[in-house]
């Protein structure tokens, strides 16, 4: 059964960066994609992007194009996401999550979300 | 960018109602939509892929349908543990979230 273990809460101050990791185990780390998926307070799920951990290729959200970084260590089997230049904004619970995916010779293409990490806070204060 | 919709963003509800959530996208996304559900403090479960699949684990009191532009969930019989709040999400391109319906105790 796979697991996603997410690093620890983070407090950043306006202007600074953030690097959530999320850890697998369990099963296959590659052939599957990792989401990166985040969730203000109150507030409804909102898709960051993805990483196929086979290629290391990644794709995001038009609204994060330019802030978001997604990458992967197939050795630790380990993804990671930050986002930089950060506001009030952002402060939210980051998630990672899991799912099918596969990359032909000209397109990639992903599913829906099986396995979900605990979430990983974070809270951007001055 | 694919947007869906879901309505309505609350349903008041009894235990033993049958309620039906609606997600419309913006374009025909087939049957790439999945079904999830969020209780307070916990991550999003997965309930339904690709339209109509049941995930593994899960009652059978849960079903989706649909295809194009247009996808129901309805939950029969609602138990206690089903107040909770349903996304619908597509990926057809990338992926997208609907804006979430929370179930509450009428």
């Amino acid at each position: 059964q796979v697991q996603l273990v997410q690093s620890g809460a983070e407090v950043k101050k306006p202007g600074a960066s953030v690097r959530v990791s999320c850890k697998t185990s369990g099963d296959t780390f590659i052939g599957n994609y990792m989401h990166w998926v985040r969730q203000a307070p109150g507030q409804g799920l909102e898709w960051m992007g993805r990483i196929f951990p086979n290629s290391g290729g990644t794709d995001y959200a038009a609204k994060f194009q330019g802030r978001v970084t997604m990458t992967r260590d197939t050795s630790t089997r380990t993804v990671y996401m930050e986002l930089s230049s950060l506001t009030s904004d952002d402060t939210a619970i980051y998630y990672c999550a899991r799912g099918p995916g596969y990359c032909s010779t000209t397109s990639c293409y992903s599913y829906y979300m099986g396995a979900w990490g605990k979430g990983t806070t974070v809270t951007v204060s001055s | 960018d694919i947007q869906v919709t879901q309505s309505p963003s609350t349903l008041s509800a009894a235990v033993g109602d049958s309620i039906t959530i609606t997600c419309r996208a913006s374009q025909s996304i087939s049957a790439s939509l999945a079904w999830y559900q969020q209780r307070p403090g916990t991550p999003p479960k997965v309930l339904i892929y690709d339209a109509s699949t049941l995930e593994r684990g899960i009652p059978s009191r849960f079903s989706g349908s649909g295809s194009g532009t247009e996808f129901t969930l309805t939950i029969r019989s609602l138990q206690p543990e089903d107040f909770a709040t349903y996304y619908c999400q597509q990926y057809e391109r990338y992926s997208t979230f609907g804006q979430g319906t929370k179930v509450e105790v009428k």
